[in-house]
């Protein structure tokens, strides 16, 4: 079954510094989205994206964060000035297209900003 | 904005007894999700609701979405080990894309 695929699957960066995600969607999947979880909390809506531009984004999601779709593959979220409350695992998502259609999410990427 | 709020935020049950998260919502939702999380893993989709009292059996799971569709429930009859995990319900609102998590039920089930 396809999958969703991030990398690194570890982050370690220190506070200040600039952070790339990266994301293979499922290759049929048309929406991607980024989600966050702090630690032992809810998954919390970043953003959506179809057709190389934002659809839909969250207050989280400020002028820090950004996402990208550099080749036909690849998802990637940057957050520009890392901060201690930016520690989260963060999981890319993608759905195929109608509205409904069920998210599949990536294995995460655990980000701690030290 | 929309916020989704589930109770119990924690659950332990020994194997064999049933268990029920419930999920509310501050709007009216026009479809809900649930989602189970096992430790250390990503969210993986159960089912989704989209009628005014539409319920859904999946084998041991029973979802039921309510009336006014601003909450839902998970059942599970006779919990297993392999249930241990937290589930997530969550909604969308009119047209919107954008997925809102519930805060969540972690279960744990004992042997």
């Amino acid at each position: 079954e396809p999958e969703v695929t991030q990398t690194p699957s570890h982050q370690v960066t220190q506070m200040g510094q600039e952070v790339i995600l990266r994301c293979v969607p499922i290759s049929n999947h048309l929406y991607f989205y980024w989600y966050r979880q702090i630690l032992g909390q809810k998954v919390e809506f970043l953003v959506s994206f179809y057709n190389n531009e934002i659809s839909e984004k969250s207050e989280i999601f400020d002028d820090q964060f950004s996402v990208e779709r550099p080749d036909g593959s690849n998802f990637t979220l940057k957050i520009r000035s890392t901060k201690l409350e930016d520690s989260a695992m963060y999981f890319c998502a993608s759905t195929w297209g109608q509205i409904n259609s069920p998210l599949h999410f990536g294995n995460g990427t655990r980000l701690t900003v030290t | 904005g929309q916020q989704v709020m589930q109770i119990p935020q924690y659950q332990h049950v020994q194997e064999g007894e049933d268990f029920t998260t419930y999920c509310n919502s501050s709007t009216t939702l026009s479809n809900i999700q649930w989602y189970k999380q096992r430790p250390g893993g990503h969210p993986v989709f159960l089912i989704q609701l989209v009628k005014s009292g539409e319920v859904k059996k999946q084998k041991r799971l029973t979802f039921q979405f309510g009336e006014a569709k601003k909450n839902s429930s998970l059942h599970i009859t006779a919990t297993q080990t392999t249930d241990v995990g937290t589930y997530f319900c969550a909604g969308r609102s009119g047209s919107a894309r954008q997925l809102t998590f519930g805060s969540g039920t972690q279960l744990t089930v004992l042997p």
